[in-house]
């Protein structure tokens, strides 16, 4: 089983502070990077899907960016919004094989 | 409107029971996967199909069983077998190009007592 690691588990901010999270993964046979947001009570939607090294992405207030050399994304929120809230996942694709794992997600929740 | 529907959205079981949870998408996506959402964990691959009449196990398919006779549906049935079944289900699919993103159901959560 492959191991994707994704920190902080949870983190709180306040209404307008910047905040990021960190997803971790094997740096051999790299493919692609998927960030997702998962509200409650919904399913979780895709941000971001990333495949270069150096790559960076952003969607309005986020962005993210990829190392692929060294194994980890960063997922960066400014001027988090109470709407921001969710947990936030990375998967991985490796080169070889169809499968995408997943971290554990990072909680976020956006004190007003 | 096109999409993923997973149903019932709650399921509850008796222990020894075989029960089967739906998964229907009209996204005309090739490969659709299954995956299990536990407390504190993060979602593990059950079971995913890249065509038809194909599939392949995850990390965790003992004690489950799919079929993928339509490109449309995947279901997946969960056997007296599966030591633990209570859990949240999560059915994905997407398109086997370079750079499609994962496309998810509601879920099913299923009880089993």
């Amino acid at each position: 089983i492959l191991n994707v690691e994704q920190s902080p588990q949870s983190l709180h901010v306040q209404e307008g502070d910047s905040t990021n999270f960190t997803c971790s993964f094997p740096s051999s046979n790299f493919y692609a990077l998927h960030w997702y947001r998962w509200e409650t009570a919904k399913s979780p939607e895709a941000l971001f899907v990333m495949t270069l090294n150096g790559d960076e992405k952003k969607k309005g207030r986020i962005s993210a960016t990829l190392n692929t050399k060294e194994g980890y994304s960063y997922l960066y929120i400014k001027g988090s919004q109470p709407e921001d809230s969710a947990t936030y996942l990375c998967a991985f694709k490796r080169s070889t094989g169809n499968q995408f794992y997943f971290g554990t997600g990072t909680s976020l929740t956006v004190i007003p | 409107d096109g999409g993923i529907t997973q149903s019932p959205k709650y399921l509850f079981r008796k222990e020894g029971q075989n029960v089967t949870l739906s998964c229907e998408q009209n996204l005309n996506h090739d490969a659709m996967y299954w995956y299990r959402q536990d407390p504190g964990q993060g979602l593990r691959l059950i079971y995913y199909s890249q065509i038809v009449n194909d599939f392949q196990k995850g990390d965790i398919a003992e004690g489950y069983s799919v079929s993928r006779e339509k490109k449309e549906s995947f279901p997946l049935t969960v056997t007296s077998a599966q030591k633990n079944p209570t859990a949240f289900y999560l059915c994905a699919s997407t398109q086997s190009s370079y750079n499609s993103p994962l496309h998810f159901g509601n879920g099913t959560r299923l009880t089993v007592t």
